[in-house]
């Protein structure tokens, strides 16, 4: 268990519809990055939130948003979803986001477009 | 543009055996190469970070090399076991990309009894 809570595992909805997963990170990291991991693309980095700021970006479409909260949890929110949204969403936590630390994956939420 | 490659081929080995496997990237400068493991439907988990300046890692029975010269990566377990079955990824991270992990598309070990 890697301290990374996130929720819910499994989502099934709709072409055209919005979601919200939500992440919270080990206790006591500031860090929390977002990834995408889908059969063809692989693990994809989107973003990243350092202490309630967003700190780096990778290939978010425009579609999907998130934030970081004060009490540090994270929500990555799809919308106008698509058939190829179908994926493995990952969440992972570190201390501080520096280039050499360990990220810690949560279990993933399973999202289903159908 | 860049690339990281492994070995799409899955690593079948027997129990007790050396598996290696590779990771060749191009158009990257990494500070970092960090390597996970993988299981079905499960996140990512860390196992070992070398530096660009370091040439070897070990930890336990896993053991990573960087050439930064020939823009490579070798991950080694040794005296394998079952339950060593899992994909294995390797991540790069440059200097201006602080957080930002670039994932290989993994490489599938299975080791038989």
């Amino acid at each position: 268990d890697s301290g990374v809570t996130q929720t819910p595992k499994h989502l099934i909805t709709a072409t055209g519809q919005r979601v919200t997963l939500r992440c919270s990170p080990r206790s006591g990291d500031l860090s929390v990055y977002w990834y995408q991991q889908s059969l063809d693309q692989g693990l994809q980095f989107l973003i990243q939130y350092y202490n309630g700021e967003e700190r780096a970006k990778g290939n978010i479409l425009e579609r999907f948003s998130a934030q970081q909260f004060p009490d540090l949890h994270s929500e990555l929110n799809l919308s106008s979803l698509e058939l190829g949204d179908s994926a493995l969403y990952f969440c992972a936590s570190s201390a501080s986001g520096g280039a050499s630390e360990t990220q810690y994956f949560g279990p993933g939420t399973r999202l289903l477009v159908l | 543009s860049q690339k990281i490659e492994q070995n799409s081929e899955a690593l079948n080995i027997q129990e007790g055996k050396t598996a290696t496997l590779t990771c060749n990237y191009t158009n990257y400068s990494p500070a970092y190469l960090q390597w996970y493991r993988q299981d079905p439907g499960r996140g990512p988990v860390f196992l070992l970070l070398i530096r660009e300046n370091e040439k070897e890692k070990r930890k336990e029975r896993l053991k990573v090399t960087f050439d930064t010269t020939l823009k490579q990566s070798l991950f080694h377990i040794t005296a394998s076991q079952p339950a060593d079955s899992a994909t294995y990824l390797c991540a790069l991270m440059t200097t201006d990309s602080w957080g930002k992990l670039q994932f290989g598309a993994g490489t599938q070990v299975v080791v038989t009894p």
